[in-house]
């Protein structure tokens, strides 16, 4: 069964803006993950949060995880037109077994 | 060098065909899988192999049928295909957590 659900599932913004997306899940993880996808691409790993960490960032990403509300929320700053993609956020339970959602699809516009 | 690669990239088959996918990591891991991604580009897991030997087989039909001939290796069999079929196969590989997606498969189903 699938695991995480992004929100929203879809989001336009102008370049330079930062874009939000948020992840909720419903089960204990290890940790979390964001993807992300290019159109007509495989899944790139971008980032990987502990379930012990609260925040991590890598370059211009920020990435939050609250266990007690089983979310996470990952921070795009100053957005280009080449972030538009679709993001996807992954939970990991154990035995590298991820769980993905269906993807938030951002739309940076030049 | 390529570390995950499908082949092929694209499949175009009647109903009823029988169809194979290919799967090959040069990363040196353990675990592999093949997920699934609808039109509506939610990726749902099928099937992890282990060291060759399948972890997860979600609720996936038996016409579809993995084979690992090594550890580097995982193949997609599937039998009997059906218009319901047609969607974007990933092979993925990972160890300790971060997955590594291929470019997928787009089947489509006539």
């Amino acid at each position: 069964s699938q695991q995480g659900e992004e929100d929203p599932q879809a989001l336009s913004i102008q370049e330079g803006e930062n874009a939000t997306m948020n992840c909720s899940y419903k089960t204990s993880i290890n940790n979390l993950q964001w993807y992300r996808q290019n159109s007509g691409r495989g899944l790139v790993h971008l980032i990987l949060i502990r379930s012990n960490e609260r925040e991590k960032h890598s370059g211009r990403l920020r990435v939050t995880l609250d266990t007690s509300k089983k979310s996470s929320s990952l921070l795009i700053t100053a957005s280009r037109a080449a972030d538009t993609a679709s993001y996807f956020c992954a939970t990991d339970a154990g035995s590298d077994d991820m769980r993905f959602g269906a993807g938030t699809r951002l739309t940076v516009k030049p | 060098d390529t570390a995950v690669s499908q082949t092929p990239k694209y499949l175009v088959t009647q109903m009823g065909n029988d169809k194979s996918i290919k799967c090959e990591q040069n990363l040196g891991h353990d675990t592999m899988y093949w997920y699934k991604q609808d039109s509506k580009k939610f990726l749902k897991i099928m099937f992890s192999y282990n060291n060759k030997e399948l972890i997860i087989n979600e609720t996936v039909p038996n016409r579809f049928s993995p084979k690992s001939p090594d550890k580097a290796h995982l193949n997609l069999h599937i039998n009997s295909l059906e218009l319901g079929d047609s969607a974007v196969y990933f092979c993925a590989s990972s160890q300790r957590g971060t997955q590594y997606f291929g470019p997928g498969t787009r089947l489509t189903v006539l």
